[in-house]
Parts: C-alpha cells; sequence; structure tokens
C-alpha cells in the first residue's frame, strides 16, 4: 500500500552544519510530493512540494527534488540555524486534492 | 482570513466522555481533514470531507465521527472517549484548484484518562 519511509530521528547538528533527512515513497501513479515543518506547539506548515519528475521545490534554504527513479525527494539545507529546530514530514498525495500520506517525521534539533 | 482554527486547544477527558472538536476554515475550501499524530508517528488520516453534506473515513476512523453541514465547518464528535484516542488532532483543509497545498489548524491536543 501506499507509504512513507523517512530517515528516523532525532537528528542534531551543529549551527552551520549540512543537512539531509532522507524520504522514499510508495504510491500508484505519480504523485506530488511535500515536506512540512512543525515547530514546537504549532500545526504543520508547508514547506515545499515538487508536482512531477525532475522539479526542485525550495523554501527558506530547503531544497528537495522529485527523483521518480529513485522514488525519493531528499531534503537538503547547506547550512542550518537554531531556528531550524523543529520536526520534519515528508507526505505524497496521489491526486491533488487526496489526503495526504505521511511519513513519521524526523526531529531535527540545532545547537549554537 | 484566519485560515483553520480548532477549538479547544487543549482538553482532559475522563474515559467514556464524550466531546466535540471543532475545526472552522474562512477559505472557503471544499475539501477538509482529520487527522490525528500520536508521539513519534506521523499523521492518519481519520475522516475526510470533498464538500458539505459529504464526509468518508480515513485510515482510523473508530471511536470518531464527523458531519460537514456547511463548507466552513467540520467538527469530530468522539462519542465514549478511550485511553487510545490520546493525541493531537489537526484539522486541514484544501481548495479545489491548485496548488493543492493543505493547510493545518494548530491542532488540539487531547488526554483521556
Amino acid at each position: 500500500g501506499d507509504s512513507v519511509t523517512q530517515m528516523e530521528g532525532p537528528v542534531t547538528l551543529s549551527e552551520e552544519a549540512f543537512l539531509t533527512i532522507n524520504c522514499t515513497y510508495t504510491a500508484t501513479g505519480y504523485p506530488s510530493l511535500f515536506w512540512y515543518v512543525q515547530y514546537p506547539g504549532e500545526g504543520l506548515q508547508l514547506l515545499l512540494k515538487a508536482t512531477k519528475a525532475d522539479d526542485k521545490g525550495s523554501n527558506k534554504g530547503f531544497e528537495a527534488t522529485y527523483r521518480k527513479e529513485t522514488t525519493s525527494f531528499h531534503l537538503e539545507k547547506g547550512s542550518v540555524q537554531v531556528s531550524d529546530s523543529a520536526v520534519y514530514f515528508c507526505a505524497f498525495a496521489n491526486s491533488g486534492n487526496t489526503p495526504l500520506v505521511f511519513g513519521k517525521g524526523t526531529r531535527l534539533s540545532v545547537i549554537a | 482570513n484566519a485560515g483553520v482554527t480548532q477549538t479547544p486547544k487543549f482538553r482532559i477527558l475522563k474515559i467514556g466522555q464524550s466531546m466535540t472538536l471543532q475545526c472552522t476554515q474562512d477559505m472557503n475550501h471544499n475539501y477538509m481533514y482529520w487527522y490525528r499524530q500520536d508521539p513519534g508517528m506521523g499523521l492518519k488520516l481519520i475522516y475526510y470531507s470533498v464538500g458539505a453534506g459529504i464526509t468518508d473515513k480515513g485510515e482510523v476512523p473508530n471511536g470518531y465521527n464527523v458531519s460537514r453541514s456547511t463548507t466552513e465547518d467540520f467538527p469530530l464528535r468522539l462519542e465514549l472517549a478511550a485511553p487510545s484516542q490520546t493525541s493531537v488532532y489537526f484539522c486541514a483543509s484544501i481548495g479545489r484548484r491548485g496548488p493543492y497545498e493543505q493547510y493545518f489548524g494548530p491542532g488540539t491536543r487531547l488526554t483521556v484518562t
């Protein structure tokens, strides 16, 4: 069935370190892919998205590329900040407004 | 626009009690969703609605009920609360047209003891 597998956390990095959070998915068809971020005590916010193969989503220095051949959508940032500390969720939707399928989330802590 | 609002923010229930979690959106979105988030887990879909008067079950609907009498409101009802329903509940909505971003409410943290 449909599922998302993302890197287990927690991940602890020093400020300015490089971040990668791996995400792979199992879906029927050609889904749209998303990364959501959840800051402490808040709801989820869309971080970035990609809707077709080879698309790159980017926002706030984060990037992820839709890789159809490896069914992956890894999240990267070149230099993390303390303010990036949050839980990051990879998700997909099989069509435009179908419910999202989420990964378990990866908690990132960035220390100064 | 206020976006998606949820009330209450926190609630403690005793086993067997009932309550309704409220969700309202002011973006005229057709599609609305209820998810629960358990510690260390992703979000699981409870119920969803594609428009007023239409609801359908998600992955984990047991113990819950929903209604959608208006476009704006999508309340989630717990009839007989159980400890297994201790979770954080998120409501989300999405418009009919792209870019299909789901907008989430701030969540309701529910504890059943």
